[in-house]
């Protein structure tokens, strides 16, 4: 089953830390370009980071950059995102998402995963 | 940094057109795709590319961008497309997405 799995997720106070995972199965993880997403409680989805298939290239939004860092483990089938000096407006739903590749470099998000929760509370 | 302005929402009776626009500077030079999410779910790509729509996403879905906007169009609407939905480009290597756009099917 082609399937993105997120884990990880939970409550932390600000300032602290938190790692989330990936898990893809179902489909070679190693050729394409994988992104987390994010959504706040009642608010729009809003990009937060992307890794190129091999981990060669890094992405970041202007927000989560020197805070978020993305990385991967292709023997693994697995994506990363470590959450660093968390502040209260970093709580969100965080998804994966696969990036099909278009032209241009201008892809779209085919599979997403369920989404893991994370809340940044004193 | 790139923006990308939609309405906040969109009424539509059953069975009517519902159309909702995305705005943003020479939107038209870039591949915009659209995402729905209903409530509780997942976002789905619904349309890519500008106008394309993913295999198992029904005819009634589809899409234009030109100039400045891009517009999503669904036919017949049914009550199971009330849903966020919300549209994205590129800005470099970044992506951007609206703030999205509730459809109420009343």
């Amino acid at each position: 089953q082609v399937q993105l799995v997120e884990s990880g997720g939970g409550v932390v106070q600000p300032g602290r830390s938190l790692r989330l995972s990936c898990a893809a199965s179902g489909f070679t993880f190693s050729s394409y370009t994988i992104h987390w997403v994010r959504q706040a409680p009642g608010k729009g989805l809003a990009w937060v980071a992307g890794i190129s298939y091999d981990g060669a290239n890094r992405y970041y939004a202007e927000s989560v950059q020197g805070r978020f860092p993305i990385s991967r483990d292709n023997s693994k089938n697995t994506l990363y995102l470590q959450l660093d000096r968390l502040r209260a407006e970093d709580t969100a739903v965080y998804y994966c998402a696969r990036e099909i590749p278009g032209g241009g470099g201008q892809g779209y998000f085919d599979l997403w995963g369920r989404g893991a929760l994370v809340t940044v509370s004193s | 940094s790139y923006e990308l302005t939609q309405p906040p929402s969109v009424s539509v009776s059953p069975g009517q057109t519902a159309s909702i626009i995305c705005s943003g500077d020479k939107l038209g030079d870039k591949y915009v795709s659209w995402y729905q999410q209903k409530s509780g779910q997942s976002p789905v790509v619904v349309i890519y590319q500008d106008n394309k729509r993913p295999s198992g996403i029904t005819e009634r879905f589809s899409a234009s961008n030109s100039g400045n906007t891009a517009t999503l169009t669904i036919s017949g609407t049914q009550t199971t497309d009330e849903a966020d939905y919300y549209c994205q480009a590129w800005d470099g290597s970044t992506a951007v997405f609206g703030a999205g756009t509730k459809v109420t099917v009343l």
